[in-house]
């Protein structure tokens, strides 16, 4: 399974787009890139995910370049409910195995 | 539709005794996954089962640790002789299949949190 890096904590002011980054230098060919959200005292939240290139839903956007080396998580204007803890997984196809890092704290301020 | 339904919502217990934590998965969902999650951690993977059957044990921190899941729906995670150690959120979640071209998303309850006095 891909092992995935992401910054500890970010914090935002509402309106604004929010980027978070994730490196997987290790991903494999058939993995794909998942991203969840999980608020206090809640479990996490499916938000997206993709392969390659953009993926986009009501929710957010996934970029992943051609290297597939890393991506971007896009939350395109905050909300102060957008406050949250942003997870990126590398996850293989047939797999059950999910593994969830600490993820990212985000903070978005009014 | 409902979603993941996990009880009880808290739990506090002394050492030494057993608890056992409830989850209802969606109904359809073939795989089933327990996971735990300490203060401010991220989740530790516990155990999977696609229908009845856990093919993968690995997680479970103990053999203290037991689940079972039967007529492929509830699943039950029991923990014995409880230490303090044990405290923590104890989440579930469902998806509806693992299969060779699909990675289902995963669908959690809001968890069980567990304390140990």
């Amino acid at each position: 399974l891909a092992k995935t890096t992401q910054p500890i904590s970010m914090d935002s002011y509402e309106g604004q787009e929010v980027n978070i980054t994730c490196s997987h230098n290790n991903i494999a060919t058939n993995d794909y890139i998942t991203w969840y959200q999980q608020f206090p005292s809640q479990g996490p939240r499916f938000i997206i995910q993709g392969y390659k290139t953009k993926v986009t839903n009501e929710v957010a956007s996934l970029f992943i370049p051609a290297d597939r080396k890393s991506s971007t998580l896009s939350l395109p204007r905050v909300s102060l409910s957008d406050t949250a803890v942003y997870y990126c997984l590398g996850t293989k196809l047939g797999t059950y195995k999910y593994i969830f890092g600490t993820g990212t704290r985000l903070k978005v301020l009014a | 539709g409902a979603g993941v339904s996990q009880s009880p919502s808290n739990k506090v217990t002394e050492k030494g005794k057993d608890v056992e934590l409830r989850c209802d998965p969606i109904s359809g969902h073939t795989a089933l996954y327990w996971y735990r999650q300490s203060l401010g951690q991220g989740l530790e993977f516990l155990i999977y089962f696609q229908g009845n059957s856990a093919p993968d044990k690995s997680g479970l921190p103990s053999d203290r640790f037991s689940a079972e899941r039967t007529g492929g729906s509830v699943s039950t995670l029991t923990i014995q002789r409880t230490q303090q150690e044990d405290s923590a959120v104890y989440l579930c979640a469902s998806s509806l299949r693992q299969g060779a071209r699909e990675n289902s998303p995963l669908h959690f309850g809001n968890g069980t949190r567990l304390t140990v006095t």
